[in-house]
């Protein structure tokens, strides 16, 4: 079954470049919309975007500006990077696709 | 953006009873909306997809149905292990957009 592990620091300074990936096993790669959703402390869910396995990607417009997600097929890893964070970007950030998710990844921006 | 107006935000109810959660879509959607399970401190979990369909090896006491802008997910018989908050996501018009949830805890 599938097996989906993110992966990144835990923290990260205000201003500073967040950066995490996922890595996916036990599922095909291709063909599947791989997405990144939030959850900050306390609310609810918040999707961020997604990225095809082709390379074509989609980012929520209140974060387009700073988001970029990449894709690497070779090694089933696709990955997200935040610029210029701030306290608001502190959040768990959940990897999968629709039907399964990783664990979550605890990011706290702070310096 | 298409807004997911989810009610109640939260209720309480008794082990046995039946319970009902409704997400209203700002415009139509189809059936491209599922709804997820989420325990604390836990990823999400998919119990509906395309709006009626149940995840597989999600309990058959789940159910969805809806069309367009209305959406309900249906609890037969609320059990204790299904205290949790329960979300609607809408994946038909970017951005993809979720419900702010339902917390649903026993009476």
């Amino acid at each position: 079954q599938a097996q989906l592990q993110g992966s990144g620091p835990g923290l990260v300074k205000p201003s500073e470049t967040l950066s995490l990936t996922c890595s996916v096993s036990g599922v095909s790669f291709s063909d599947y919309y791989w997405n990144w959703i939030r959850q900050s402390p306390g609310k609810g869910l918040e999707w961020i975007g997604h990225i095809y396995s082709s390379g074509r990607a989609y980012y929520i417009p209140s974060l387009e500006s700073r988001l970029t997600m990449s894709i690497d097929t070779s090694k089933n890893q696709f990955s997200l990077r935040l610029t210029s964070v701030t306290a608001a970007d502190t959040a768990v950030y959940y990897c999968g696709r629709l039907d399964v998710w990783d664990k979550g990844t605890t990011v706290i921006v702070s310096a | 953006d298409i807004q997911m107006t989810q009610s109640p935000s939260s209720l309480s109810a008794s082990v046995g009873d039946r319970v009902t959660i409704t997400c209203r879509a700002s415009q139509g959607i189809r059936i491209d909306l599922a709804w997820y399970q989420q325990k604390p401190g836990k990823a999400p979990e998919r119990l509906i997809y395309a709006a009626s369909s149940l995840q597989s090896g999600v309990p058959s006491r789940f159910s969805g149905s809806g069309f367009g802008t209305e959406f309900t997910l249906t609890i037969s018989s609320l059990q204790p292990e299904d205290v949790a908050t329960y979300y609607c996501l809408q994946h038909n018009t970017y951005p993809w957009t979720f419900g702010l949830g339902t917390k649903v805890e026993i009476k």
